[in-house]
């Protein structure tokens, strides 16, 4: 069974800069596995920041970034608000079907 | 605008079937790439990916639920069934239906509690 692992919590000052990670069980994540990011508040559906590894929705802000780290994919948040506090999700895609990662809580401290 | 909106019972048994309903709009099921996709979250849990729909009737799911789902599609009325057999306890979630397009889940719905128990 894959597995996809994030880091379960990452603690960020206000104004820093955090990176998220997103492993595959099967080996490197490439441009392959489309890796997409999710943000999720307390009570709220999910809501896309990234697909395809580094394409932006249009509401996502400038701060947030994708990319290919060290054959991870990785999400960088640059100038971090107190408003980013909120779980991350990454979803990776393997051969028809698609696998979310645990999650990693972020705290804006 | 592109909406989408789960819509099922709250509370099921164990052993019985659940029937979700995806209904959207501001997309149509027919234009290629476009997708539905089932997911679901446990309470206090992480995402789980369930099943996926594609405007050609392709359909994929999740390996570890395979046997269990059924998803079906009526671009007419602009809706996605999933069918869940089976329930358990184990299976009491939020359930959420998104859009997929371009290999990125852009909208969601806002989701379902559905409980399991006797």
């Amino acid at each position: 069974q894959t597995v996809v692992t994030q880091e379960p919590s990452l603690t960020v000052s206000p104004g820093g800069t955090v990176t998220l990670t997103c492993a595959s069980s099967t080996g490197a994540v490439t441009s392959a596995y489309y890796p997409n990011w999710f943000q999720q508040k307390p009570g709220q559906a999910p809501r896309s920041l990234i697909y395809s590894t580094s394409n932006k929705q249009s509401w996502t802000p400038a701060r947030f970034s994708g990319s290919l780290l060290g054959g991870e994919a990785a999400l960088t948040l640059s100038g971090v608000q107190p408003e980013d506090e909120a779980e991350y999700y990454c979803l990776l895609y393997y051969a028809g079907a698609w696998v979310f990662g645990g999650g990693t809580k972020l705290t804006v401290l | 605008q592109i909406t989408l909106k789960e819509s099922g019972p709250t509370v099921v048994r164990p052993t019985q079937t659940l029937t979700l309903t995806c209904t959207f709009s501001g997309f149509s099921l027919t234009t290629t790439g476009v997708g539905v996709a089932w997911i679901r979250q446990p309470p206090g849990k992480a995402l789980e990916w369930l099943a996926l729909i594609y405007w050609d009737d392709d359909k994929r799911f999740s390996p570890s639920l395979k046997s269990r789902l059924t998803i079906t599609k009526d671009t007419s009325r602009n809706f996605v069934v999933l069918t869940m057999t089976n329930m358990d306890p184990v299976d009491t979630a939020t359930y959420y239906c998104a859009h997929l397009r371009s290999s990125g889940y852009d909208y969601w719905g806002q989701g379902t509690l559905v409980t399991v128990s006797s």
